[in-house]
């Protein structure tokens, strides 16, 4: 069964501590892994999309990479307005249009 | 500025009542979800719409209609079969199946 987990389920930070979000998945074949960003009460922001493994996005302080199990979230020096959950997605390689999400982490950051 | 609207953005459903959530998008989208997230649980998507007067069942549809007339609006019935709709809905859309999904702020429904 095609299944994204994400670990921490929540990370408390010291403003510019940096750390590492990860998204594992089991699926078969990837044909795309997007990450999102969602503030309370608001819909998902789309962040990144990656494709294949050993590629990498960056955007400000955020760095997504991925390898063929998993994907992390790097936030270097984060700041009080990162603080968000980050959801991983999935779209496995079945020629359909399901994207499996993972249940997000939770992340605070205190200034 | 493109986007998507949902509206309400908090709706009550009393007993035996079918409700109906409104989408709207102005970005030309082709594809368009609705998505129900419930607390420590992932995106579950309930419908999914690639074209007009065309949809597939998700995950979790029982319970629920959709309708494609247009391609920029996929309104959700929630109806009284679901016995559980307490949950944030959220409705997206995009490009193609490959592309990113973009979507709206959702609406919070509770049971009166």
């Amino acid at each position: 069964e095609d299944q994204v987990t994400q670990s921490p389920e929540a990370l408390r930070l010291q403003e510019g501590e940096s750390s590492s979000l990860n998204c594992s998945y089991t699926v078969s074949g990837l044909r795309g892994l997007f990450w999102y960003r969602q503030d309370p009460g608001k819909g998902p922001e789309f962040l990144f999309t990656l494709y294949s493994a050993g590629e990498e996005k960056e955007k400000e302080r955020l760095k997504a990479t991925l390898t063929k199990k998993e994907s992390f979230l790097h936030i270097t020096a984060p700041k009080p307005e990162d603080s968000a959950t980050y959801l991983c997605a999935v779209l496995p390689n079945t020629g359909g249009f399901k994207t499996i999400f993972g249940a997000g982490t939770r992340l605070f950051v205190k200034a | 500025d493109g986007g998507i609207t949902q509206s309400p953005k908090y709706l009550f459903r009393k007993e035996g009542q079918n409700v109906t959530l409104s989408c709207e998008q102005n970005l030309n989208h082709d594809a368009m979800y609705w998505y129900r997230q419930d607390p420590g649980q992932g995106l579950r998507l309930i419908y999914y719409s690639q074209i007009v007067n065309d949809f597939q069942k998700g995950d979790i549809a029982e319970g629920y209609s959709v309708s494609r007339e247009k391609k920029e609006s996929f309104p959700l019935t929630v109806t009284s079969a679901q016995k559980n709709p307490t949950a944030f809905y959220l409705c997206a859309s995009s490009m193609g199946t490959l592309q990113p999904q973009h979507f709206g702020d959702g609406t919070r429904l509770s049971i009166l």
